[in-house]
């Protein structure tokens, strides 16, 4: 079965980066996009970017272009968001999730989330 | 790109129905039949309930359709149960591999 498994929480100083990784199993990592989209407390949810993993094209929200970079290791089928400095207001549930369609958000399977929190 | 717009809360009595608007511009909504419905629970991951407007991945039962009229998507919970209490969010391509969410709709079964 799809599994999108993402790593697990972390604590950030304000200024600091993170490094949240995704990793695919139960289908072709290379045959479907990545995206990246955040909850913070209470909030909606906000699309930062995608990876296409088979050729590594990256399209980037351009709330975060400056500060975002999106990767993939096609060796271990892990896509990974990385995100640099950090606010507060960056604190956020980060979610990985994958679709087909190159211009619909045809969101069928989603990672568990990655709880990012930013606090000095 | 600008958020699109939900009404924060919806409610509807068991059995009946509850519509959710999502109001985009002539760059997202009104440009694309790309509109996708998310539904979430506390705590938990979304599921995708509506794709390309009005298509429904499998599994997910006929009483949630979706629909669009100019600028403006719907979604529409028909004989609501109580298990159908969650937060409902809209999503829309926006062009130049561009997308956007609304701020979610959260839906109480009285």
């Amino acid at each position: 079965q799809v599994e999108l498994a993402q790593s697990g929480a972390e604590v950030k100083k304000p200024g600091a980066s993170v490094k949240v990784s995704c990793k695919a199993s139960g289908y072709t990592f290379s045959a479907y996009f990545l995206h990246w989209v955040r909850q913070a407390p209470g909030q909606g949810f906000e699309w930062m970017g995608r990876i296409n993993p088979n050729s590594g094209e990256t399209n980037y929200a351009q709330t975060f272009q400056d500060r975002v970079t999106m990767t993939r290791d096609t060796s271990v089928s892990t896509a990974y968001m990385e995100l640099s400095l950090l606010r507060s207001n960056d604190t956020a549930v980060y979610f990985c999730a994958r679709s087909k369609n190159p211009k619909q958000l045809d969101l069928h399977h989603w990672g568990q989330g990655t709880l990012v929190t930013v606090s000095s | 790109q600008s958020a699109l717009t939900q009404p924060p809360s919806a409610s509807g009595s068991p059995g009946q129905s509850v519509t959710i608007s999502c109001t985009g511009n002539s760059s997202d909504i009104g440009l694309f039949n790309f509109v996708s419905w998310f539904q979430q629970f506390p705590d938990k991951a979304p599921k995708l309930i509506i794709y390309e407007v009005n298509k429904r991945p499998s599994g997910v039962p006929d009483r949630f359709s979706g629909s669009k009229s100019g600028n403006t998507a719907s979604l529409t919970v028909s004989g609501l149960q109580a298990d159908d209490e969650a937060d409902y969010h809209c999503a829309s391509y926006a062009g130049r591999n561009n997308y956007v969410f609304g701020g979610g709709t959260k839906v109480t079964v009285l």
